[in-house]
Order: C-alpha cells, then structure tokens, then sequence
C-alpha cells in the first residue's frame, strides 16, 4: 500500500536553529514528490516539487532534497514566521488521475 | 486575482441535516478537487474534477457528493450529515489533471453534531 510518513509529528527549534523535517515514502515508481506549508486556519501552500533522486529546490531558508525512499526539508536559520505545518505529498504511479498521497505533517514552532 | 474560494467558513450541523459547501477558482483551472483533513491523517481526496463536465471518486466518497457547475465552480454535497463527516474540507484546483501542483481555498470547518 501507498503510504507516507512524516517526522518528527512536532519539533520546536530556537530561532537560528537549522534542522530538518522528514518524509519517507513506500511508492514504488513515484511520479513527484510535494512539499506544502500550513498555517493555522488556512488552506496549504504550495512550496515545491521533486521529480527524481538527487534533485534539490530552495526557497528562502528552505531547501528540499530527494532521495529513493525519503525526502528533507532543511531549515537553515529558521525565524518565528516559518512556524506552520509542513506537508509531503507524493504523486503514484497508480491510479488514472492527478491523486497525491499525504502525510500528516510536521508542526514547527519557531520560538525567538 | 482571489484563487480558491470557498464557503462557508464554518458550519454546525446535526446529524441527518444537509448541505452542500461551494468552492470557486479564477485561475482558469481546468482540474478541481475536494479533499477532507482530520486530527493526525493527512488530506484524504473525496472526490475530484479532471474538466467540466466530469467528475470521478477519491478515496473517501461515500456520503458525498459533488457537482461541476461550470468551469469555475465545483460544489460537495452531504446529503444526510453523520458524526464521521466532522472535518475540515478545503477545495484545490489545478492547471489541468497532469499539472502536480495543486492550490488549495481556506477551507471549510464543519461539525456534525
């Protein structure tokens, strides 16, 4: 079965304090893999997409990379606004329409 | 340029009630979608739209359904609300069905009581 999951479910960080969110994934042949972000009370934001191992996109003091089975978001020197849920999602090959598979995310607090 | 709208923001219903939530894009998207967040479950997808005219199951469908207006609008009816439909429902719409990024409305918090 298609499955994603997210670690840590809640991390706090120190502003300035770099770490790193994963997703692992049981998709075999995947199609994308999707980074959004949450805040309270909103819809998601898309953020990024990564087709193959080894590709990297950055945004800000985001970066995300791929790897076969998981991916990262790496935060480098965080600050209080990047505080929000971050979500995977991966794109199956399965299935004869546009259907991602999420996680349940990871709840960041950037505390100063 | 608004994107994904939706309404109502909020919603109390009791159980055998119901309703239909509206969701509208002015992206000129052709694909749209309803999906469904619960406490610790990633988003799960009710049911989408891949164009006008059509409309297919997600992996939760049952309970709802769902009309396509029109290009802009795609609506999700409860036909008779039970506890288990307690969610947040956000609508996202797409360039088309092949397009991977997917933008999502500020969702609709509904409790079945």
């Amino acid at each position: 079965e298609d499955q994603v999951t997210q670690s840590p479910e809640a991390l706090r960080l120190q502003e300035g304090e770099s770490s790193s969110l994963n997703c692992s994934y049981t998709v075999s042949g995947l199609r994308g893999l999707f980074w959004y972000r949450q805040d309270p009370g909103k819809g998601p934001e898309f953020l990024f997409t990564l087709y193959s191992a080894g590709e990297e996109k950055e945004k800000e003091r985001l970066k995300a990379t791929l790897t076969k089975k998981e991916s990262f978001l790496h935060i480098t020197a965080p600050k209080p606004e990047d505080s929000a849920t971050y979500l995977c999602a991966v794109h199956p090959p399965s299935g004869g329409y546009n259907k991602l598979i999420f996680g349940a995310g990871t709840r960041l607090a950037v505390h100063p | 340029n608004a994107g994904v709208t939706q309404t109502p923001k909020f919603q109390v219903l009791k159980t055998g009630q119901s309703m239909t939530l509206q969701c509208a894009q002015d992206m000129n998207h052709n694909s749209m979608y309803w999906y469904r967040q619960d406490p610790g479950m990633g988003l799960r997808l009710i049911y989408y739209s891949a164009s006008e005219g059509t409309t297919d199951k997600g992996e939760v469908p049952n309970g709802y359904n769902v009309s396509r207006l029109n290009k802009r609008e795609f609506s999700l009816r409860l036909e008779s609300a039970a506890p288990s439909q307690t969610s947040v429902y956000f609508c996202a719409s797409s360039p088309t069905v092949t397009s991977y990024e997917q933008y999502f409305g500020p969702g609709t918090r509904l409790t079945v009581t």
